[in-house]
């Protein structure tokens, strides 16, 4: 299984709804990433869980809260969001250790907050 | 500073050769990698090169590094129309940040 899995895969929702979105992966990997790209960009990170502790949160606004259960699991709840928040939203993972990682993307959830 | 940059379209013949082209900020001990975006979808890791070697071939993809210049290219071969997607370099940083820069993508649009 060399897949990253995530859920919803489209989402709409307004400015004071709370929504989650939830990745999921079975290669062991130890490492787990949030990445948000807009329309013609390239992904920028926004969190970085290694052995279930967040290690990087580049500056994302309060209203993004990251959560990682277990291993396996990464969820981003979502609160209180803007429209310019509208973006397609990656989960990735990656095996730690060793030097280098190779990156596995999930499909990503389209968000459109209105 | 984290600065990785790409052309930003491409167009060739179906059976061509594409050839799309990065440069990558200078860091030590890295590594860069190659993704495909097909629209509406995630990124897929077609390939990646450590930065102390110069090529790397794998199938229809060649990666060539050129270290001094901090150059990095990825020729496909015999390019077909399901090659047409986003392509982004991307430099992983082994210092204390530990993290992926991507490039800002090449548009590849093959012709039939």
């Amino acid at each position: 299984d060399t897949e990253v899995t995530q859920t919803p895969k489209h989402l709409v929702m307004g400015m004071t709804n709370k929504k989650s979105l939830k990745c999921e992966q079975h290669m062991g990997h130890r490492a787990m990433y949030w990445y948000k790209q807009k329309a013609k960009k390239p992904p920028e990170l926004m969190f970085v869980y290694s052995y279930e502790k967040l290690s990087i949160n580049e500056s994302v606004p309060s209203r993004f809260s990251p959560e990682c259960p277990n291993s396996s699991l990464l969820n981003l709840h979502l609160h209180a969001l803007q429209p310019e928040d509208s973006a397609l939203y990656l989960c990735a993972s990656s095996p730690v250790g060793g030097g280098g990682e190779k990156l596995f993307f999930g499909s990503g959830t389209q968000l459109s907050v209105l | 500073g984290e600065d990785v940059e790409q052309s930003l379209f491409l167009s060739v013949r179906e059976g061509d050769s594409s050839v799309i082209n990065c440069t990558y900020t200078d860091s030590s001990s890295t590594y860069l990698y190659w993704y495909k975006q097909e629209p509406g979808a995630g990124l897929q890791l077609l390939t990646y090169i450590f930065s102390n070697m110069d090529m790397k071939q794998d199938q229809r993809l060649t990666v060539l590094l050129n270290k001094k210049d901090k150059h990095l290219s990825l020729r496909i071969a015999d390019t077909q129309t399901g090659d047409s997607a986003i392509y982004f370099c991307a430099e992983f940083w082994m210092d204390s940040s530990y993290k992926l820069i991507f490039g800002s993508g090449t548009r590849l649009l093959v012709r039939p």
